[in-house]
């Protein structure tokens, strides 16, 4: 069955970064895009944007430039985003989904901004 | 960006009612409007996709309509199960846009 397992949450300082994983199983990884979404209770959910797992092209919500990049790595069907220059705003759920409409989601990790 | 309006935001019912929950898009999203149901703690399921395509593994009483900018998903008969978060994604353009939300609670 396909499964999206994230990595474990994370509790970073200010100005920091962190770097969360999804590895997919369950179905061939490079023929789906994988997409990454940020919850909130605030702002709700945001779509950050999403990778082709085949080329690792992207493509990035305009409002995430600069503060997310996002990678792969095919030899062992992971998916990778990085958050960087962390401030408390970037504290939430991020999830990664599978395609570019999430058929699947991850379970999601918490990143917790904080000094 | 389209914006994603839902409504309501909570809804109150009881095991069996009939309810619906609405999504309406600041423009025409041509169908491209999915469905989904996250429970607490957990990850969302897309329940629907593509306005009325039930995904597999997801039971009849779930159903959607709607067209140009006005969507709608149906619950015939709820369950105890169904009670949960519900929210809409257009992905007619990028980036894709969310609903707020709807909240299902036990009445």
């Amino acid at each position: 069955q396909v499964q999206l397992q994230q990595s474990g949450a994370e509790l970073a300082k200010p100005g920091s970064s962190v770097k969360i994983s999804c590895k997919a199983s369950g179905y061939t990884f490079t023929s789906y895009y994988i997409s990454w979404i940020k919850q909130t209770t605030g702002q709700g959910l945001e779509y950050i944007g999403y990778i082709n797992t085949g080329s690792g092209g992207t493509n990035y919500n305009e409002k995430f430039k600069g503060k997310a990049t996002l990678t792969v790595d095919k030899s062992s069907s992971t998916a990778f985003m990085q958050l960087s220059s962390l401030t408390p705003d970037d504290s939430a759920v991020y999830y990664c989904a599978r395609g570019p409409t999430g058929d699947y989601w991850g379970q999601g990790v918490m990143v917790t901004v904080s000094s | 960006d389209i914006q994603m309006t839902q409504s309501p935001s909570f809804l109150s019912a009881s095991v069996g009612d009939r309810v619906t929950i609405n999504c309406k898009a600041s423009q025409n999203i041509n169908k491209y409007l999915n469905w989904y149901q996250q429970k607490l703690g957990e990850a969302p399921k897309r329940l629907i996709y593509n306005t009325n395509n039930l995904q597999t593994g997801i039971p009849s009483r779930f159903s959607g309509s709607g067209s140009g900018t006005d969507y709608t998903l149906t619950i015939s008969s709820l369950q105890p199960e169904d009670f949960a978060t519900y929210f809409c994604l257009q992905h007619n353009s990028f980036p894709g846009t969310f609903g707020g939300g709807t909240k299902l609670e036990l009445k």
